[in-house]
């Protein structure tokens, strides 16, 4: 059965850092396309960071040169470094997989909470 | 504020079919795949439609998707009540070199 479990949310103040975790299971995670996506509380989902099964990553503009992605294969885990945090990165934070080269993200965590409160 | 944009709400009656439509533009929908996913508030969303009209395993064939130029719909045939959830699409856009979600639509069995 494919897993994916999030954790390292928490409440961080505005300029602070935090790490993302999303351990994965029952299946080839180095095979897989990875992936992060934030809900704000009742809004909609937005897209936070990819990257592929040989480790080229991609950031929309909101978070370019604040949020770094990265994986470690051999324990099958996704990570999430966030730096420089502001309160509109108050969220619900995802992970999710997808087929290599695709955008078909099929099976994703219960999601980790991140608040950016002083 | 999203380049794709869903109606806020859809409803029908049980046994019903809904549309919902996801209208974009020539650097996303018109180019790329479009997907679309069901969330139910509380839960993590789930992968409904993906390359425009395909439908993962254990999806029922009662959701169905489409696409032309640069719009896209999401059908729901035979509505039940545990259809009730926010549905969105999702597509990359070319021009924001990001993959975005619709604005979501919220839909309601009455």
């Amino acid at each position: 059965e494919v897993q994916l479990v999030e954790s390292g949310g928490g409440m961080v103040q505005p300029g602070g850092s935090l790490r993302l975790s999303c351990a994965a299971s029952g299946f080839a995670f180095s095979g897989y396309d990875m992936h992060w996506v934030r809900q704000t509380t009742g809004k909609g989902l937005e897209w936070v960071s990819s990257i592929g099964a040989v480790g080229d990553s991609y950031y929309p503009d909101s978070v370019k040169g604040r949020f770094t992605i990265s994986r470690e294969n051999g324990k099958n885990s996704l990570y999430l470094q966030m730096d420089s945090l502001r309160a509109g990165d108050t969220a619900v934070y995802y992970c999710a997989r997808s087929s290599e080269g695709l955008l078909d993200f099929d099976y994703w965590g219960q999601g980790t909470l991140v608040t950016v409160s002083s | 504020q999203s380049v794709l944009t869903q109606p806020p709400s859809a409803s029908g009656t049980p046994g019903q079919r809904v549309t919902i439509s996801c209208s974009g533009g020539s650097s996303n929908i018109g180019r790329n795949y479009v997907y679309w996913y069901q969330q139910v508030p509380g839960t993590a969303p789930k992968l409904l439609i993906y390359r425009n009209n395909q439908r993962p395993s254990g999806v029922p064939d009662r959701f169905s998707g489409s696409k032309s130029g640069t719009s896209a719909s999401l059908a729901i045939s035979g509505l039940r009540s545990d259809d009730e959830a926010d549905y969105y699409c999702a597509t990359w856009d070319d021009s924001l070199s990001a993959y975005v979600f619709g604005t979501g639509t919220k839909v309601t069995v009455l």
